[in-house]
């Protein structure tokens, strides 16, 4: 929604890293969120980062941001079956977030 | 972690019946916010509020309405239902954290079928 663009599959194989990709259009974002979905749940906040940033880490999780390009990405290390659910990254905009279209993770045993 | 609740979480109805989804916190924030999701995973905001007595239509237009008369309750009602509707309806919450802006916190939803 309001130009926050993802693609929408990505699989990979359990033990290598997953990479999730976000493209933005508005600089007045001020923070960006990642948050997953499992099936037949809500969205659970996964990390932020401020927009001043342009890394930050927390255990597997590794979110990259490159103002300049408006490009936002997770790389989630060592990824386990458990990761397997759709992605959304949002950013925050005028009191609101907008989120992309989610990106569907397939982890392969 | 956050408490926020819907209820029912699964709702099979005829057409033409009156529905209501509850949403509930117990964290005091003032913006909540109604979504429905596609089967193909699209978030769209259809209603949110600031505060008490202040609601606001989102960017997808809908025929449900909602209200809010207490700072912890936000529900959505649909007048008369339709196969249309048909869709998953997600509740959530924000409040300003410091350093962490305005975050939402979801509720596990309300998977809605109009038969």
């Amino acid at each position: 929604g309001e130009d926050v663009e993802q693609s929408l599959f990505l699989s990979v194989r359990e033990g290598d890293s997953s990479v999730i990709n976000c493209t933005y259009t508005d600089s007045s974002s001020t923070y960006l969120y990642w948050y997953k979905q499992e099936p037949g749940a809500g969205l659970q906040l996964l990390t932020y980062i401020f927009s001043n940033m342009d890394m930050k880490q927390d255990q597997r999780l590794t979110v990259l941001l490159n103002k300049k390009d408006k490009h936002l990405s997770l790389r989630i290390a060592d990824t386990q079956t458990g990761d397997s659910a759709i992605y959304f990254c949002a950013d925050s905009r005028r009191g609101n977030l907008f989120f992309g279209t989610g990106t569907r993770l397939t982890v392969i045993p | 972690e956050a408490d926020i609740y819907q209820t029912p979480r699964y709702l099979v109805i005829g057409t033409g019946k009156k529905i209501t989804l509850e949403c509930s916190q117990t964290m005091g924030h003032d913006k909540m916010y109604w979504y429905q999701q596609d089967p193909g995973m699209e978030l769209h905001l259809i209603h949110y509020s600031y505060g008490v007595n202040s609601t606001e239509k989102g960017d997808l237009s809908s025929e449900s309405t909602v209200s809010r008369i207490r700072t912890e309750h936000f529900p959505l009602t649909l007048e008369s239902a339709r196969p249309s509707h048909t869709s998953q309806y997600l509740c959530a919450s924000s409040g300003l954290l410091t350093g962490m802006g305005e975050t939402q916190y979801f509720g596990p939803g309300t998977r809605l079928l109009v038969l």
